[in-house]
């Protein structure tokens, strides 16, 4: 039972265009939401969250979106660069239960063709 | 450097056999949790200790088990290892006190032969 999904297993965006990377969750106790993105050889690195008492969180390039009724979140990455090209990972806390284990999407991989 | 120093970087052992996998945690942080990645997989929880005391458990095998220790780095012992034990281990910390994300190490990746 996967309770966060990310069912394009891949994308390829030219560079300088937007790029979105989709999740979505079954389980209605999550309320924190984050991504993370990873480079070969290194271990994830956090890249920006989401509380699920807003509908959107910015940072720089990045921006994600929540829609709670829908129980799904996007990645926007504006513009793209080729430094941007990695497996993204979507992750979700249901942080009430007092352990902040997060429970990850099996990944996106981003290509930034320049 | 993320600060999450996991040790070592690359272990090849037999089938059957134990291996400990090893996690210092950022400065200052308190919490230590272990995930898996297998091959097409995202990253699995395994197990989360907070200043020395389990917090929580996940899908962690009973051949697994993990402590702990009072300088709050973390050991992950591995035990009667099969093929499909296979992975990538990551450990990752956080404050404890609030959940901003965790950072994470650069993970131990265990090939079992």
């Amino acid at each position: 039972d996967q309770q966060v999904k990310q069912n394009s297993p891949s994308l390829s965006v030219q560079e300088g265009r937007i790029s979105i990377l989709n999740c979505d969750y079954t389980n209605s106790m999550f309320d924190y939401f984050l991504w993370y993105k990873k480079y070969p050889a290194e271990g994830p690195t956090f890249l920006i969250s989401i509380s699920s008492i807003k509908d959107k969180n910015e940072d720089g390039r990045f921006t994600v979106f929540l829609n709670k009724s829908a129980k799904h979140l996007s990645l926007h990455i504006v513009p793209s660069q080729p430094g941007d090209s990695a497996v993204y990972f979507c992750a979700a806390s249901a942080a009430g239960a007092g352990s902040y284990q997060l429970t990850f999407g099996k990944g996106t991989k981003l290509s930034v063709i320049p | 450097d993320s600060g999450v120093t996991q040790t070592p970087k690359h272990l090849i052992t037999a089938t059957g056999q134990r291996v400990t996998l090893r996690c210092s945690p950022r400065s200052g942080d308190l919490s230590v949790y272990w995930y898996q990645q297998s091959l097409d997989q995202g990253l699995q929880f395994l197990i989360q200790y907070y200043n020395g005391e389990e917090r929580a458990k996940g899908n962690i095998l009973e051949r697994f088990s993990a402590q702990q220790f009072p300088d709050l780095h973390s050991e992950l012992n591995l035990s009667s290892l099969e093929l499909g034990d296979s992975a990538l281990y990551f450990c990752a910390s956080s404050p404890g006190t609030a959940f901003y994300g965790y950072t994470f190490g650069s993970g131990t990746r265990l090939t079992v032969v």
